[in-house]
């Protein structure tokens, strides 16, 4: 029972490159998220879907695209990765729902330095 | 602006007592909310949901909710070491333009043996 996955586990680039960070649920859930943690802090929203071939910003996006053209992938995208984006990066999915009281189930995250 | 609010703590109960964590919000607009906890290096782990007034009891755990003065609070009783981590209170808001959690920045929960 995968659940969400996230690969890779950590990466460390340096500025000006550019990457994608993997997320893949085999819980046919309809919405996907991804949040960045940064120390000390809570996470927060950087993109999110409702399902496939729809994708909406969140409450950080710049830096940042994503796309989704399955049910099950969620890529994140970053280009020309700059120190600020150093973080601990976390998918997740939930069902559908209109009021959102369905729980949101995390990948084990991506731990990300830019240098 | 949509904000959760929490204590970052440290806070440090003896074990066997009882853990009170609370999480105010400021947008009335949210519709459910969530208590998760998290130890160091690790994902978030869903620990109770709520999404009406009053009292909701899971094990050692009761969350309370109070729409009218935007209140959250996550009781754990007979604490273990085990509780220590970090519990972070999430928001769910719709609409706007951004569907998803709002989340505090977490109290640290220490159980002391």
């Amino acid at each position: 029972n995968a659940g969400v996955t996230q690969t890779p586990k950590f990466r460390i680039l340096k500025i000006g490159q550019s990457m994608t960070l993997q997320c893949t649920q085999d819980m046919n859930h309809n919405y996907m998220y991804w949040y960045r943690q940064d120390p000390g802090m809570g996470l927060k929203l950087i993109y999110y879907s409702v399902g496939a071939g729809i994708t909406d910003k969140g409450e950080v996006p710049n830096g940042y695209n994503v796309s989704r053209s399955t049910t099950e992938d969620f890529p994140l995208r970053l280009e020309l990765a700059a120190p600020s984006q150093t973080s601990v990066y976390f998918c997740a999915s939930s069902p559908y729902t209109r009021r959102g009281n369905q729980p949101q189930h995390f990948g084990d995250g991506t731990r990300l330095s830019i240098l | 602006q949509k904000e959760v609010e929490q204590n970052s703590g440290p806070l440090s109960v003896p074990e066997g007592a009882i853990a009170s964590l609370n999480c105010t919000y400021s947008d009335r607009g949210s519709q459910s909310f969530f208590w998760y906890r998290q130890y160091s290096g690790k994902s978030p782990e869903l620990i109770m949901s709520i999404y009406s007034n009053g009292d909701k009891e899971d094990g050692r755990f009761t969350a309370q909710l109070n729409k009218a003065s935007q209140y959250v609070s996550l009781l754990i009783r007979d604490s273990q070491p085990s509780d220590s981590a970090t519990y972070l209170c999430a928001g769910f808001y719709s609409g706007g333009g951004a569907d998803g959690l709002t989340f505090g920045k977490g109290t640290h929960l220490i159980i002391q043996p």
